[in-house]
């Protein structure tokens, strides 16, 4: 059964700092994985996509990587704002199907 | 584009009652998931729709049901409102074009259980 595990939990920065957000997962057959975001009450808004068959995706300050034999990836936030606080899910995309894995995220808060 | 919308944006119930939520994915996408997210078990999978047949599902009992129409717009329903029910629910769509299949997500429908 594919369990997803995000560390930390929560994350707390002032602005400016460069940070990483952890994801795990403990079965390496997937699809691909996925990071997003969500406000408060919000929607998920999608960030990056890493097929299964690559290393990184890169959007603007953001830069998520993929070790499938680890079961790891990583969310890089290059100088982060105060914009950018928020939670951070990950989910895995296990078989051919639509069912998303999700961690149970990390809280994040930029201080200015 | 317009994106994943969900209807209403929130809902409020009695136990007992049942509530049918709507969503329309992106044009062009034919798969819709479903969702449900809740503090103590963040976000749990309900069931996905392909070309209106469900293609998989969660472990929900059955008092959670959806479908899909021929235009991809999918309804979820659940009868017998029980308090613990009150949760976001989510939408997501999908192209689902060969490997390719990044799930965007509406904006939620906020159901609270009386």
């Amino acid at each position: 059964k594919q369990e997803v595990t995000q560390i930390p939990a929560a994350l707390s920065v002032p602005e400016g700092e460069n940070l990483v957000l952890n994801c795990s997962f403990t079965d390496s057959a997937i699809y691909n994985l996925q990071w997003f975001r969500q406000d408060p009450g919000k929607g998920l808004t999608s960030l990056l996509l890493i097929q299964s068959s690559q290393r990184e995706q890169t959007s603007g300050r953001l830069n998520a990587s993929l070790d499938k034999s680890s079961g790891r990836s990583t969310l890089y936030i290059a100088a982060s704002q105060p914009g950018d606080s928020a939670t951070y899910l990950c989910a895995v995309l296990s078989g051919n199907t639509g069912k998303l894995i999700f961690g149970q995220g990390t809280t994040l808060q930029v201080k200015p | 584009k317009a994106g994943v919308t969900q209807t209403p944006r929130y809902l409020i119930k009695t136990r007992g009652q049942q509530v049918t939520l709507s969503c329309s994915p992106i044009s062009g996408h034919r798969s819709v998931s479903w969702y449900q997210q809740t503090p103590g078990q963040g976000l749990q999978f309900l069931f996905e729709y392909f070309s209106e047949t469900q293609r998989n599902k969660g472990n929900f009992p059955g008092r959670f049901s959806g479908r899909q129409f021929s235009n991809s717009r999918s309804e979820m329903n659940v009868s017998t409102l029980e308090l613990g029910d009150s949760a976001l629910y989510l939408c997501a769509s999908s192209l689902w074009w060969e490997s390719y299949n990044e799930q965007f997500f509406g904006p939620g429908t906020r159901l609270t259980v009386l």
